[in-house]
């Protein structure tokens, strides 16, 4: 079956600890995207990457990093700097150019920092 | 920039019709999406709308105004499962902007 995987579903991290999120797609999508979700609140777009090997900020991108080696992966790294990393996190796909009204979400991450 | 108002919350009962509007601003807009997520869950798409008018799909139905920029989605027979949230998004050139959601409870 096609999909999106993230893993782990729950991650626990101490304060000033760097942690890598995972996202898998197999839909063989070019874009792929990370959002951030607060309690009660939109999706705020972290990063996304419309090719391998690029990738762009998005609207709240200070404290993360990602990398897009293969089209099929995504990572996510929150760093030390980000102030308050705690939070719900959706990686999402899409068909690039014309498409990408339509994304598809993985299951989320919930990253509590303690 | 882009931003989004939508309702916070909406409270129905099964059968009933329920509508959930969205107001935006934006730079560059090239049309309007909503998704649904339940709790703790994915959100999935439902509906996108590039051009004035009424999109209809089963129960829900999508309606977009590019001269008021306003929309809305409809949902109708409401079944207890669509207790969620629903998002409205803006389309830019490549990414998605999305409002706060709005969470609509459905009773018996």
């Amino acid at each position: 079956d096609g999909g999106i995987t993230q893993s782990p579903k729950y991650l626990f991290r101490k304060e000033g600890q760097n942690v890598t999120l995972s996202c898998e797609q197999n839909l063989n999508h070019d874009a792929m995207y990370w959002y951030r979700q607060d309690p009660g609140q939109g999706l705020r777009l972290i990063y996304y990457s419309q090719i391998v090997n690029d990738f762009q900020k998005g609207d709240i991108a200070e404290g993360y990093s990602v990398s897009r080696e293969k089209k099929e992966s995504f990572p996510l790294t929150v760093t030390s700097a980000q102030k308050n990393p705690t939070a719900f996190y959706l990686c999402a796909s899409s068909f690039r150019q014309g498409g990408f009204n339509e994304q598809f979400f993985g299951p989320g991450t919930r990253l509590t920092v303690l | 920039g882009q931003s989004l108002e939508q309702p916070s919350e909406v409270t129905a009962v099964e059968g009933a019709i329920v509508q959930i509007n969205c107001t935006y601003q934006t730079s560059g807009f090239y049309g309007l999406s909503w998704y649904q997520q339940h709790d703790g869950g994915a959100p999935t798409f439902l509906s996108y709308n590039a051009l004035d008018g009424l999109e209809e799909t089963g129960r829900f139905s999508s309606f977009l105004s590019r001269s008021d920029s306003y929309g809305y989605l409809l949902l109708q027979e409401l079944q207890m499962k669509d207790s969620a949230s629903y998002f409205c998004a803006v389309r830019g050139y490549s990414t998605l902007t999305f409002g706060k959601g709005t969470m609509l409870l459905v009773s018996p």
